[in-house]
């Protein structure tokens, strides 16, 4: 069965920094567009950034443009989140994706979060 | 791509059938997909390109539409999808979702 484990979050002063990582297993990782989502307590869901199979395309939301950097290793079977000058706003759950592209397109698999508390 | 999610709350009972919409600003094709997500869990994929049922989803879910205009059916509510459902586009970036719709009993 596909698994995704994210680490990483904790409590974080404002205009700090967070890394956050998710561990991938049981598929071909470097297959995969794999992607970040995250959810702020008590509201919706908000994609913040995908990375291609290789790494050699990144997409962001624009409210983490300049901040945050998405990174993979694929020997490592793993994906990151780099997290600069971050903000109360960006309070949340993060939750590590898998992006099913081809045909099809879709978040097949999620890992279960990690929270990230922005806060003085 | 603004994804306009209706109604963001309903209220049902056991056994009955309920529609969700969700309306994009511009033509997203097929390139939408549903998610049920219970509280403190990730959310589960129901349905992508639209109308196609993911894997192991009972077969209670459907849904439909292209272009703009998208429904989530639930033929017969059973007291475990009294949770939220989102929809997502994923036809252009920033890929959005929408604003979500929690099933009340």
């Amino acid at each position: 069965e596909v698994q995704l484990v994210e680490s990483g979050g904790g409590l974080v002063q404002p205009g700090g920094s967070l890394r956050l990582s998710c561990a991938a297993s049981q598929f071909t990782f470097s297959n995969y567009f794999m992607g970040w989502v995250r959810q702020a307590p008590g509201k919706g869901l908000e994609w913040v950034a995908n990375i291609k199979e290789d790494g050699g395309a990144t997409y962001y939301v624009d409210s983490v443009k300049g901040r945050f950097t998405i990174s993979r290793d694929n020997a490592k079977n793993s994906l990151f989140l780099q997290m600069d000058s971050l903000r109360t706003e960006d309070t949340a759950v993060y939750y590590c994706v898998r992006y099913r592209r081809g045909y099809d397109f879709f978040f097949d698999y999620w890992g279960q979060g990690t929270l990230v508390t922005v806060s003085s | 791509i603004q994804l306009t999610q209706s109604p963001s709350s309903l209220s049902a009972s056991v056994g009955d059938r309920v529609t969700i919409t969700c309306r994009a600003s511009q033509d997203i094709s097929i390139y939408l997909a549903w998610y049920q997500q219970k509280p403190g869990k990730a959310p589960k994929l129901l349905i992508y390109s639209a109308s196609s049922l993911q894997s192991g989803v009972p077969s209670r879910f459907s849904g439909s539409g292209s272009g703009t205009d998208f429904t989530l059916t639930i033929s017969s509510l059973q007291p475990e999808d009294f949770v939220h459902y989102y929809c997502l586009q994923l036809k252009n970036y920033p890929l959005t979702f929408g604003g979500g719709t929690k099933v009340d009993i």
